[in-house]
């Protein structure tokens, strides 16, 4: 089982660069999401979707852009790298939460490590 | 922007002893509270997402409890084994859609 696929797994790029991280799910979850993990902070919400054309700003949105035109994907592009994007990035999924079942946990990919120089 | 707070940072336990972290969360705009577990090298996993206050709930050895009136959440670990190391995470959602993380608990089981 696939589940949430990320690439690239790591990447180096110079200040001003512009690049994709993708994401994609074979889980047929409506809602995808993108964090960020910094040392000594917790994971931070970057953008999320929760669902195919419809996408909002989480916590730290600047300098990120999203779009969602399949329920399967949800890339994220950088369209002018910083140092300080310097991070490990994940992405993931879920189905939207259902409280009567207490269910609507995330699945997250296995990360993305880019450094910004 | 949520204040997630997870308590205590780090801990060392000897195999055998059971264990219990807190995750402190604003008790206004509730909606879920998620615990995940982070093992080096690996993607977060999911343990529990509760909604309702005063609910309780168990995976094996592991358990939590949910007080959205007070806002904390405790999760118990009973007969920790070395397999059990790991980041425990726990996460906040107030609407439905947004997560704020804590930093976590990082759990070494000393056998």
């Amino acid at each position: 089982n696939a589940g949430v696929t990320q690439t690239p797994k790591f990447q180096v790029l110079k200040t001003g660069q512009s690049m994709t991280l993708q994401c994609a799910q074979d889980m047929n979850h409506e809602y995808m999401s993108w964090y960020r993990q910094d040392p000594g902070m917790g994971l931070r919400l970057i953008h999320y979707s929760v669902g195919a054309g419809i996408t909002d700003q989480g916590e730290v949105p600047n300098g990120y852009n999203v779009s969602r035109s399949t329920t399967e994907d949800f890339p994220l592009r950088l369209l002018s790298a910083a140092p300080s994007q310097t991070s490990v990035y994940f992405c993931a999924s879920s189905y939207q939460i259902d409280r009567g079942l207490d269910t609507g946990e995330l699945f997250f990919g296995e990360g993305s490590r880019l450094t910004v120089l | 922007i949520l204040n997630v707070e997870q308590s205590p940072q780090s801990l060392h336990v000897q195999e055998g002893d059971s264990t219990n972290f807190t995750c402190s969360f604003p008790s206004s705009n509730f909606y879920a509270l998620h615990w995940y577990r982070w093992e080096t090298a690996k993607s977060p996993e999911a343990l529990f997402v509760m909604t309702l206050n005063g609910d309780e709930k168990k995976k094996g050895r592991i358990s939590a409890t949910l007080n959205t009136k007070e806002g904390y959440s405790y999760l118990y670990i009973k007969g920790s084994q070395p397999e059990d190391s790991a980041t425990y995470l726990c996460a906040s959602d107030p609407t439905g859609n947004q997560f704020y993380f804590g930093t976590g608990t990082s759990l070494t089981v000393i056998p």
